[in-house]
């Protein structure tokens, strides 16, 4: 089946440092990701939405300058907190489309911590 | 727009008993709806899905009904046992333009108790 590789599946970083987040398509060519954001005990927010070789689409409350999405390649998306704080301690975790009908899988997620 | 909403937010059952957990949506245009099961710190796992043209569907102890005119849906377990126990989201997709952005319920924390 579509597997879609996350990592780091942990970060610890200080605050004011940015942080790449990896989200691989493995079997099947991922040309949309989403990105979303949830933070504890709470739901899943989408945050983005990257299509390859375009720039992102980032939904209301969402600061482009702050996480950048590339997804440069078919089977590649990224997403990048930069001069992150506290307060964008959350886990992150993608999905991608799989086709053939409404179909997604998602990465595993990333638990982000900023000290 | 779309705007899911997810009731109960917790939900207590002694084991064999069944569980039932509500959702409505707003927007018309919606056409998916997967049922999401996750534990901690995991991610999401698909337990079951309808499309708007069924209105119901049944995978062993699961069922999902939906309810277009009225625009909710529930999901139905059956014969609970203590590994249900989880976080359940139900979701809405808008298709289109919009195939893959899900709008996720607040969630039900589910316990089973044995």
């Amino acid at each position: 089946g579509a597997v879609v590789s996350q990592h780091p599946s942990r970060v610890i970083c200080k605050s004011g440092t940015s942080v790449k987040i990896e989200c691989r398509s493995l079997d099947f060519q991922a040309t949309t990701m989403f990105w979303y954001r949830q933070f504890p005990k709470q739901s899943l927010m989408l945050m983005a939405t990257s299509n390859e070789g375009s720039k992102a689409t980032y939904e209301q409350g969402v600061e482009k300058d702050k996480f950048l999405i590339n997804h440069a390649s078919l089977t590649l998306s990224t997403l990048t907190v930069t001069s992150a704080h506290p307060e964008d301690s959350s886990f992150y975790i993608c999905s991608a489309p799989t086709g053939g009908g409404y179909g997604y899988t998602f990465g595993s997620g990333t638990r982000l911590t900023v000290v | 727009g779309e705007n899911v909403e997810q009731h109960p937010s917790t939900l207590s059952v002694q084991e064999g008993d069944s569980a039932v957990i509500k959702c409505t949506y707003s927007d018309s245009a919606s056409n998916y709806f997967p049922w999401y099961k996750q534990e901690l710190g995991k991610r999401p796992q698909l337990i079951i899905d309808i499309r708007s043209n069924v209105g119901e569907k049944k995978d062993q102890r699961i069922a999902v009904t939906l309810n277009k005119t009225a625009k909710h849906f529930s999901l139905h377990i059956t014969e609970t046992q203590p590994e249900d126990s989880a976080v359940y989201f139900c979701a809405a997709d808008a298709g289109g333009t919009s195939y893959g952005k899900l709008t996720f319920g607040q969630g039900t924390i589910l316990t089973v108790h044995p």
